[in-house]
């Protein structure tokens, strides 16, 4: 296992473009998270699963954004009608319920630009 | 509201200092303070992690401290090497249903020849 892998590691759009994302975690990692994080800033969430079940989304999760973890095992994060205020780099982010959830392990990445 | 502050903003130092970095947290209910070192481009990557019931952890040449009581944290860097350069993120863990992390918006570290 070679950690959380996120494809593509980077993706230039046109604005008005849709956009998917894909994030395969850990292999024996239950839990699976999206954030987004902007240049200087601090990653912030967006949404999380346990197994194929989303929890929780973000406030900053609007309409135009949609994540899907179907089998439970890869996710994908999917943006309609990119604004420019969009562009920032997508984290993906796994760990399992067994040590209070603690292993917290990052992909590197999808930088997102919109032109 | 939940946050964590971090100074200072960025840092220089010449290789082979030390230097140390300080978070200040308000997360409720707290449950463990993380650091994470990001280099450009890619995604953070764990240091050290500590509970509540903790004071300090090391990784090497990084040692965290952690007081509860004043919500603050520090992290260490010993002999600094340019690899060393990178952002150092500073991270509140809530005793939630989840793991749910509030960062802070990190110490960008310049580590000069």
């Amino acid at each position: 296992d070679t950690g959380v892998s996120q494809n593509p590691r980077h993706k230039i759009t046109k604005r008005g473009q849709n956009v998917t994302f894909r994030c395969d975690p850990i292999s024996e990692h239950n839990r699976l998270y999206w954030y987004r994080q902007t240049l200087g800033q601090g990653p912030e969430f967006l949404t999380y699963f346990q197994n194929e079940a989303q929890l929780e989304k973000s406030r900053l999760l609007s309409d135009r954004f949609s994540a899907e973890r179907p089998k439970g095992s890869f996710s994908t994060l999917e943006i309609q009608r990119t604004e420019q205020g969009d562009s920032a780099m997508y984290l993906c982010a796994s760990s399992s319920i067994q040590g209070a959830g603690y292993g917290y392990t990052f992909g590197s990445g999808t930088r997102l630009t919109v032109v | 509201k939940n946050q964590v502050e971090q100074s200072p903003q960025s840092l220089i130092i010449l290789e082979g200092k030390n230097c140390t970095l300080q978070c200040n947290y308000t997360v409720s209910p707290f449950s463990n303070l993380r650091w994470y070192k990001q280099d450009t481009g890619r995604g953070p990557v764990s240091l050290t992690i500590m509970t509540f019931s903790e004071n300090t952890k090391s990784n090497g040449r990084y040692t965290a401290t952690l007081d509860a009581d004043t919500k603050q944290s520090s992290l260490h860097i010993t002999a600094s090497q340019l690899s060393d350069s990178a952002s150092y993120i500073c991270v509140g863990g809530g005793r939630t249903g989840f793991q749910k992390l509030v960062f802070g918006t990190g110490t960008r570290l310049l580590v000069s020849p």
